[in-house]
């Protein structure tokens, strides 16, 4: 099994710069994902991760640790239209009976402030 | 553009009926996926299909049933709604790489 942990809320404001966190421990892993979902609507997906190392994608970045069980996703230059809910989901390696299924995390809550 | 739909978008039913959630998808992805989402437990995988006539549980598959006839449809049944499955369904859908795509849910309340 999985077991993926994020904080439940964080609160930045306009402008700055917010880091969530994600850890997890999975018997065989294979790529993370992350995922904004906003309140009502569905998740849309934001990045995937498989090396260790840092992706850029404009303002969003998101870092995965292989051997730490550890990934952040990165939001700068903060805009009141980031406020949602980002998820995180592992992937595991694959196998047939884990193929292309994501374990999420419950998810957190931004709060971005004027 | 290929897109993921489900309907209703809301559905309100009472205790003991059937109720069958659909899903449609035009990227011609062979993974189909069916989730539950509440507050404080995040996405929960119900069941799942990696094409047709193949069906599997998810980890909380216990009260639903799913059918893959073609590549494009998932429907979800309750077979007797129970007030614990009031919750927010999500359909998603996958290719290559297991990016997922997510339908717009449906929002189901059981009285």
């Amino acid at each position: 099994g999985q077991n993926i942990d994020q904080p439940t809320e964080m609160t930045a404001t306009e402008g700055a710069i917010v880091q969530i966190n994600c850890t997890y421990q999975t018997s065989g892993f294979n790529g993370l994902f992350w995922y904004q979902q906003h309140a009502g609507e569905a998740p849309t997906f934001l990045s995937y991760n498989v090396l260790d190392g840092l992706e850029e994608k404009g303002r969003f970045s998101s870092f995965l640790s292989r051997s730490k069980g550890y990934s952040y996703l990165l939001l700068k230059e903060l805009q009141m239209k980031d406020s949602a809910s980002y998820l995180c989901a592992v992937t595991q390696a694959m196998t047939t009976d884990s193929w292309g299924k994501l374990q999420f995390g419950a998810g957190t809550q931004v709060v971005v402030t004027p | 553009d290929a897109e993921i739909t489900q309907s209703p978008r809301h559905k309100i039913t009472e205790t003991g009926r059937q109720v069958t959630l659909a899903c449609h998808q035009t990227w011609n992805h062979n993974n189909m996926f069916w989730y539950r989402q509440d507050l404080g437990h995040g996405l929960r995988l119900i069941h799942y299909s990696y094409g047709v006539q193949d069906t599997n549980k998810g980890e909380v598959s216990d009260g639903y049933s799913v059918s893959r006839s073609n590549t494009e449809d998932l429907p979800l049944t309750l077979e007797s709604a129970a007030s614990s499955q009031t919750s927010v369904y999500f359909c998603a859908s996958s290719g290559v790489r297991d990016t997922q795509y997510f339908g717009p849910g449906t929002r189901l309340t059981v009285l």
